[in-house]
């Protein structure tokens, strides 16, 4: 069946410096690929999206590509602040479909 | 244009009650779905529905049961509540471009 891998956390950044949270994926297909974010005591919101290979889908400073050939779609920022602090959720939808399947979510902490 | 909106935000429940939780969209969207969201685990589908009148079980099932008698509206019943059933719930919503809206979740506690 579908499932999303991340990276386990939690991921501790000192501000300033550089993100990388891993994610693949197994499906069928071509699904669509997604980042939620959850900042605390909030419900998730869409970080950026991708719906086909080797699109990059950005937003805030953050960037991911759907990678058909690793079935990694990895979330990235060059500079994080700290109010980037919160849970990244990578997530897919299979084409045609509605259910969502998401990762275990990546707590990343920003110190200042 | 208000999105997601949940109620109550808290309940605290004893165990046995029941009671509601209510899920509101106003984007016109067909898929609804239920989560809950444990301490240190991320989320976990209950119930979901692909348009009025169509509902299907998720992975954790149990002691929950949903409606969608209109697209707007998808409650999520607790029958009989169980302290397991301690968690955050967020309900969500999706149109054609699949991506979720998430409401603000109702954080229930039962003794």
């Amino acid at each position: 069946g579908n499932s999303v891998t991340q990276m386990e956390g939690p991921v501790t950044l000192s501000e300033e410096a550089f993100l990388t949270i891993n994610c693949t994926y197994t499906a069928t297909g071509y699904p669509s690929l997604f980042w939620y974010v959850q900042y605390p005591g909030e419900g998730l919101q869409l970080l950026l999206k991708a719906t086909k290979a080797d699109d990059k889908g950005s937003n805030k400073g953050f960037e991911a590509t759907y990678r058909k050939e690793t079935t990694s779609f990895h979330l990235e920022k060059g500079s994080v602040q700290v109010s980037d602090s919160a849970v990244y959720f990578c997530a897919l939808t299979n084409p045609g479909g509605f259910k969502t399947i998401f990762g275990a979510g990546t707590r990343l902490f920003v110190k200042a | 244009n208000a999105g997601v909106t949940q109620t109550p935000k808290f309940q605290v429940l004893k165990t046995g009650q029941s009671m509601t939780l209510q899920c509101a969209q106003d984007m016109n969207h067909e898929y609804m779905s239920w989560y809950r969201q444990d301490p240190g685990m991320g989320l976990r589908l209950i119930h979901y529905s692909v348009g009025a009148g169509i509902t299907d079980q998720g992975e954790v099932p149990n002691g929950y049961n949903v409606s969608r008698s209109t697209t707007e509206d998808f409650p999520l019943r607790l029958l009989s509540a169980a302290p397991s059933q301690t968690s955050v719930y967020f309900c969500a919503s999706s149109g054609q471009a699949r991506e979720q809206y998430f409401g603000p979740g109702t954080r229930l506690t039962v003794t």
